[in-house]
């Protein structure tokens, strides 16, 4: 049962634009939500998080929101540049444990 | 600093043969992990240990062993490869910080079993 879930395989943005990522989750134990990028032949990269007891992180052009009551994240990038190009993984932590579980994965693709 | 390094970085197997996937971290890191990364998946956690000695079984352990005999080291072994094990596999390693920020992953060996 995929307890981080990212509905949507692929996202095309224009250059300058907003890109929105999503992510759903179903565990109530997780203590931190997690974005990592990917570039093809390399690994995952840590971007940012944000705590569970928080509802907005922001990091430059990056903003994480969390909605608990939804049990849904979402991933702001503003404005979208055509090195953002790449595959997004959202990510739950679980509280006390050094376990972390993926998403499946959105590619996002920003067009100039 | 090399961080997490992998080897191979690609494999092809025939069906019922056996072989050890390497990861080697620079980082004194106690905790290190294995994942593979499937198409629709992603990224699926197939065993961890939080220090040398100790290891255990992630979402998708059967047909993997591992074992943590060193702080740097985390081999994965294929005890008698499958076509369902084709994947791309990725090691990470951690300081622990119990928040998972903490992640630096290898550069991925892409195994292929025909």
């Amino acid at each position: 049962d995929q307890q981080v879930k990212q509905n949507s395989p692929s996202l095309s943005v224009q250059e300058g634009r907003i890109s929105i990522l999503n992510c759903d989750y179903t565990n109530s134990m997780f203590d931190y939500f997690l974005w990592y990028k990917k570039y093809p032949a390399e690994g995952p990269t840590f971007l940012i998080s944000i705590s569970s007891i928080k509802d907005k992180n922001e990091d430059g052009r990056f903003t994480v929101f969390l909605n608990k009551s939804a049990k849904h994240l979402s991933l702001h990038i503003v404005p979208s540049q055509p090195g953002d190009s790449a595959v997004y993984f959202c990510a739950a932590h679980f509280q006390g444990a050094q376990k972390l579980v993926f998403g499946q994965g959105t590619r996002l693709t920003i067009n100039p | 600093n090399a961080g997490v390094t992998q080897t191979p970085k690609f494999q092809v197997l025939k069906t019922g043969q056996s072989m050890t996937l390497q990861c080697a971290q620079d980082m004194n890191h106690e905790y290190m992990s294995w994942y593979r990364q499937d198409p629709g998946m992603g990224l699926r956690l197939i065993h961890y240990s939080v220090g040398a000695g100790i290891t255990d079984q992630g979402e998708v352990p059967n047909g993997y062993n591992v074992s943590r005999s060193t702080t740097e080291d985390f081999p994965l072994r294929l005890l008698s490869a499958a076509p369902s094990q084709t994947s791309v596999y990725f090691c990470a390693s951690s300081y622990g910080g119990g928040r998972g920020d903490g992640y630096t992953f290898g550069s991925g060996t892409r195994l292929t079993v025909v």
